[in-house]
């Protein structure tokens, strides 16, 4: 079956620090995965999202970065974190638009 | 370009009543739609889904979900909750797209407190 584990599950950072939060997939190949913010009593916003290794799109502008450098393997990552940057960050992976996405645990980041 | 409405933030419900959480959408494509359940810290759990065929879904968990085309709706409902049926509830959609990764669009989640 398929898994996705995400770390760590929080995170406190001060501001201006970097960051990299992994998310890797188990059990299946070649899948879509995905980055979601969800800020406090908000829904998820779609930050990036990759079809492919090496290939990266990105829904909102803003202080992150996303890598892909494995099949299963999404990173996300900032050279400056923000305080802005706080909030519940979820990885998910999915195989098309009529099957469902899979989350991750999340992580907790905030920013001091 | 999709778009979800959950009209309702909070929904509060006593413990063996039923309940029905809210939902609309928008688009200007065919849809899939989707119901997710987040307890607390944790990510989303699947809860159904609607792909095509029969317009009542049954998921886990005692829940189900009719898919109205007309409406534009697709509301969750459940004949009798329980205590652990205390979460968020989010309502997504994704279009029908050939040849590209699925987007999904949430909703900004209903929050069911159930109480004794």
């Amino acid at each position: 079956s398929q898994t996705i584990h995400q770390w760590p599950a929080t995170l406190v950072q001060p501001v201006g620090s970097p960051l990299s939060l992994e998310c890797t997939v188990e059990g299946t190949s070649n899948p879509n995965l995905y980055w979601y913010r969800q800020a406090a009593g908000r829904g998820l916003q779609l930050l990036f999202y990759s079809v492919g290794i090496g290939q990266i799109s990105s829904e909102v502008p803003q202080n992150l970065s996303a890598s892909r450098p494995q099949d299963r393997q999404f990173i996300l990552s900032s050279k400056k974190l923000l305080l802005s940057d706080s909030g519940f960050y979820l990885c998910a992976w999915g195989t098309g638009s009529n099957q469902p996405q899979h989350f991750g645990d999340g992580t907790r980041l905030s920013i001091l | 370009a999709q778009s979800v409405t959950q009209l309702d933030s909070q929904v509060p419900v006593f413990e063996e009543a039923p309940v029905e959480l809210r939902c609309n959408y928008s688009s200007s494509v065919s849809v899939y739609l989707f119901w997710y359940v987040q307890y607390p810290n944790q990510g989303l759990q699947l809860l159904l889904k609607y792909l095509s065929g029969s317009t009542l879904v049954k998921g886990i968990n005692g829940f189900e979900a009719e898919f109205n085309k007309s409406q534009t709706s697709f509301h969750l409902r459940k004949p009798s909750v329980h205590i652990s049926d205390t979460a968020e509830y989010f309502c997504a959609v994704s279009g029908y797209y050939t040849g590209t990764a699925s987007k999904l669009t949430f909703g900004t989640g209903t929050r069911l407190q159930v109480t004794l």
